[in-house]
């Protein structure tokens, strides 16, 4: 079992703040670190795939980082809006596996 | 857009009933997952596939649950007998490798099973 830990484990934001929060995962056999965005009732949907150190990806106002070398990965919003709540759901996955290895998830929750 | 469908949405059943959950990953991924939701443990792997082949259902139940992908375009998670712990909601999930490529996974809409 993958250790992969998200954190804080729920935070609330007021509309118009920005946030972040991170995913640790193990730095070794690195080959790709997915971002899911979970609505209540609905599937995960996919955010982010990224697979080189120091990368970073933007959609909309959601975007993200990527250190390989310490194992961690940053989401921020910004300018957070009552539709970006949801659960952010993080997964590691290492070169010799087929598989993701999920976080618990951070739950965001933008209050109006 | 390309989607991974999966039946029933919603199951209601009696303790001790058999269960069969069924996937249709997207066409032409080559990796298929079974992920169960719980509270306890967020999402958990149940088991997989590699063009068909099963590669890992240590995270399954084996007295009970078992996992087929009978064809390219379909895979089954069957629970027999049921019991009310095996309430969840129960995902698929389908990939795609190509070459050394892996351009990640979609996600189903999920199969919300009570047993009672």
């Amino acid at each position: 079992i993958l250790n992969v830990e998200q954190s804080p484990q729920s935070l609330h934001v007021q509309e118009g703040d920005s946030t972040n929060f991170t995913c640790s995962f193990p730095s070794s056999n690195f080959y790709a670190l997915h971002w899911y965005r979970w609505e209540t009732a609905k599937s995960p949907e996919a955010l982010f795939v990224m697979t080189l150190n120091g990368d970073e990806k933007k959609k909309g106002r959601i975007s993200a980082t990527l250190n390989t070398k310490e194992g961690y990965s940053y989401l921020y919003i910004k300018g957070s809006q009552p539709e970006d709540s949801a659960t952010y759901l993080c997964a590691f996955k290492r070169s010799n596996d087929y598989k993701l290895s999920f976080g618990a998830g951070t739950t965001v929750t933008v209050r109006a | 857009d390309a989607r991974v469908t999966q039946t029933p949405r919603h199951k209601v059943t009696e303790m001790g009933q058999e269960v069969t959950m069924r996937c249709q990953p997207i066409l032409g991924h080559n990796t298929v997952f079974w992920y169960r939701q719980t509270m306890m443990q967020g999402l958990e792997l149940l088991a997989y596939f590699r063009n068909r082949a099963p590669l890992d259902d240590s995270g399954m139940p084996k007295d009970r649950f078992s996992a087929e992908m009978p064809d390219a375009t379909l895979a089954t998670l069957k629970i027999q007998p049921s019991e009310p712990r095996d309430s969840a909601v129960y995902f698929c999930a389908s990939g795609l490798w190509q070459g050394f490529t892996w351009y990640g996974y979609t996600f189903g809409s999920g199969t919300r099973l009570t047993v009672v």
